[in-house]
């Protein structure tokens, strides 16, 4: 067990629709990720927040929205959804310092749309 | 931009005898992280060992060692008295120095299969 936790483990939606993913980070990890892997791919970072700020950016489409918020837990905002869509997301959390620099996994959110 | 790849897309290893996944990159950085990540087929992402490219001493993690040869750019993984256990997708990723956006850039992954 990594102390990510997120949720829903599965979820099934139709094109069009939206959905929010959730990410609760290790205890005192300030730093989260998204990651999506899928097929064809492979495991690409979408986007990352440190204490609450964007930090950095990555393959992130413009229908995908991500915050975190004070209690440090953040959320994955899926919209217009399109069968391409479908993919595991992962979070990730770490302290971002110099001895702490270690990302962890969640469990991942395992997403169809159908 | 930094690349990381993993030119073995699947490999095959008898149990209890030692593998060797292979790992190149690309960077202009100088002080970077690198690390092994093994994703069995539950899908979760787990951390195998981690390297700190300023250490010269390969990192090691009981039966998982590394070759890390920062000159040539290149990270290998060594699994020793292979476990049915160790069948899984192996990612090697790199991630800039501490501080920094810390996101990991991942290689394609080495499919192992450990056989009876």
């Amino acid at each position: 067990d990594s102390g990510v936790t997120q949720t829903p483990k599965h979820l099934i939606t139709a094109t069009g629709q939206r959905v929010t993913l959730r990410c609760s980070p290790r205890s005192g990890d300030l730093s989260v990720y998204w990651y999506q892997q899928s097929l064809d791919q492979g495991l690409q970072f979408l986007i990352q927040y440190y204490n609450g700020e964007e930090r950095a950016k990555g393959n992130i489409l413009e229908r995908f929205s991500a915050q975190q918020f004070p209690d440090l837990h953040s959320e994955l905002n899926l919209s217009s959804l399109e069968l391409g869509d479908s993919a595991l997301y992962f979070c990730a959390s770490s302290q971002t310092t110099a001895s702490g620099n270690t990302i962890y996994f969640g469990e991942g959110s395992w997403l169809t749309v159908v | 931009a930094q690349t990381v790849t993993q030119s073995q897309p699947e490999m095959s290893v008898q149990e209890a005898e030692t593998v060797t996944l292979s790992c190149t990159y690309d960077t202009s950085e100088n002080n970077y992280y690198l690390f092994w990540y093994k994703q069995p087929p539950s899908r979760q992402m787990i951390l195998v060992i981690r390297q700190e490219a300023y250490k010269q001493q390969n990192a090691t993690e009981n039966r998982f060692s590394v070759n890390f040869q920062k000159a040539a750019k290149s990270f290998s993984l060594k699994i020793s008295d292979s476990q049915l256990g160790d069948t899984a997708m192996y990612f090697c990723a790199f991630m800039k120095r501490p501080g920094s956006q810390g996101n990991l850039i991942f290689g394609k992954g080495t499919k192992l299969s450990v056989k009876p």
